[in-house]
């Protein structure tokens, strides 16, 4: 099967604007998962989607937010960019849920100027 | 605060030499899981352990879990350049059928030939 795929892989965007990120997870997997990881705050949860309902988000402002499609994949936006969102970004996959291996994709890293 | 916690942060040895990482939580779990992460990429899944498991293996890595203790271990034995990475201990929380999947902060392990 093919694995977990991210696009793009790279980004720069400059404070204000806004950024989309795709995510399509492997064929079969109905949960997907997103993560920011940066170097100070490490890996972190941002939401996970099943069968196109957010079940949960972590602790970031709604300028996070995202969406999934009836084939699974996934997307995440960012409104208002900050300096501070200047990260890479990850999502992951799973069968059914978050207490089972996680596959995850190569990232979108993101630079914010 | 983060759900894993993982020591040491760093740690260098040389080809040949076994490995150990250390992780920590802070509430009942299902299942711990360890993740494998190469220079700033995606992550790559090496092993879930279950809750009602003491010790599991997989090629040159052990992972033993003590859930009177709430930690987990990682031994990677006979270490090789190529595991030089960062490795991450995760953990789900699971609640309305979602949940977070929260990890540590990681051990960057740097293996030398």
């Amino acid at each position: 099967k093919a694995g977990v795929t991210q696009t793009p892989r790279y980004l720069i965007k400059t404070r204000g604007q806004q950024v989309t990120l795709s995510c399509s997870p492997i064929s079969g997997h109905r949960s997907v998962s997103w993560y920011q990881q940066t170097p100070g705050q490490g890996l972190q949860f941002l939401f996970e989607y099943f069968s196109e309902t957010q079940r949960n988000k972590g602790n970031f402002p709604g300028r996070f937010s995202g969406r999934q499609f009836s084939n699974s994949r996934s997307e995440m936006n960012v409104s208002t960019l900050e300096l501070g969102d200047s990260a890479l970004y990850l999502c992951a996959s799973s069968l059914e849920n978050l207490d089972e291996t996680q596959y995850f994709g190569p990232g979108t890293r993101l630079l914010v100027l | 605060s983060q759900q894993g916690e993982e020591d040491p942060q760093a740690l260098s040895i040389q080809e040949g030499e076994n490995a150990t990482m250390n992780c920590s939580y802070k509430t009942s779990i299902n299942n711990l899981q360890w993740y494998r992460q190469n220079s700033g990429r995606g992550l790559v899944h090496l092993i879930l352990i279950r809750s009602n498991e003491r010790e599991k293996h997989s090629g040159r890595l052990r992972v033993t879990l003590d859930t009177s203790k709430k930690s987990s271990s990682l031994l990677i034995t006979a270490s090789r350049a190529a595991d030089t990475a960062s490795y991450f201990c995760a953990t789900a929380l699971i609640y309305n059928q979602g949940g977070k999947l929260i990890f540590g902060q990681g051990t960057e392990l740097s293996v030398k030939p």
